[in-house]
């Protein structure tokens, strides 16, 4: 089975752009769930998103918003970036509830 | 905010040697897990150890779980210069929910 995927890879953008970030999950995962890791904060949960629906939100200003669609591929997008938006994001995809998680390879973005 | 705090921060051992981590954490969880991240790419998951298991075992690895002390130890025998890498430790608490509450980690150097 293939991974996940994320794309686009490295993403550069200018402050007060909106940006957005693509994961398609292990085939038959239905989980999906979007982490920001910076050196500073380290990893931080950003969001989950279940069979479409957002189970689950990290405490993350509103400029984060996420969707999964029906395919079970998820998409994240901030609003207004800031130079602190800069980060390395990752998206992990699970099958069973409570089990480990299989991590994307990310996309590094930076806000210049 | 973080939940697990992994000790040390930084440990560099000489090949052949085993490599001890040590996490803690604050609330009641329902699983515990161990990650790798190589040079800031995606995460690869180790083990998974849940609230009521002790012990855990897979290949050089060795996970205990301290549910009173809220301390689990992640042991890598007989390391390897691959095995270079970040070590996060991951708490996965109770409720329908995927998310997961990062340590900062732990960065193992293992020298040839």
């Amino acid at each position: 089975k293939a991974g996940v995927t994320q794309t686009p890879r490295y993403l550069i953008k200018t402050r007060g752009q909106q940006v957005t970030l693509s994961c398609s999950p292990i085939s038959g995962h239905r989980s999906v769930s979007w982490y920001q890791q910076t050196p500073g904060q380290g990893l931080q949960f950003l969001f989950e998103y279940f069979s479409e629906t957002q189970r689950n939100k990290g405490n993350f200003p509103g400029r984060f918003s996420g969707r999964q669609f029906s395919n079970s591929r998820s998409e994240m997008n901030v609003s207004t970036l800031e130079l602190g938006d800069s980060a390395l994001y990752l998206c992990a995809s699970s099958l069973v509830l409570n089990n480990e998680q299989f991590f994307g390879p990310g996309t590094r973005l930076t806000v210049l | 905010s973080q939940q697990g705090e992994e000790d040390p921060q930084a440990l560099s051992i000489q090949e052949g040697e085993n490599a001890t981590m040590n996490c803690s954490y604050k609330t009641s969880i329902n699983n515990l897990q161990w990650y790798r991240q190589n040079s800031g790419r995606g995460l690869v998951h180790l083990i998974l150890i849940r609230s009521n298991e002790r012990e855990k075992h897979s290949g050089r690895l060795r996970v205990t779980l301290d549910t009173s002390k809220k301390s689990s130890s992640l042991l890598i025998t007989a390391s390897r210069a691959a095995d270079t890498a970040s070590y996060f430790c991951a708490t996965g608490t109770q409720g329908g929910s995927e998310k997961l509450v990062f340590g900062k980690g732990t960065k193992l150097t293992v020298n040839p």
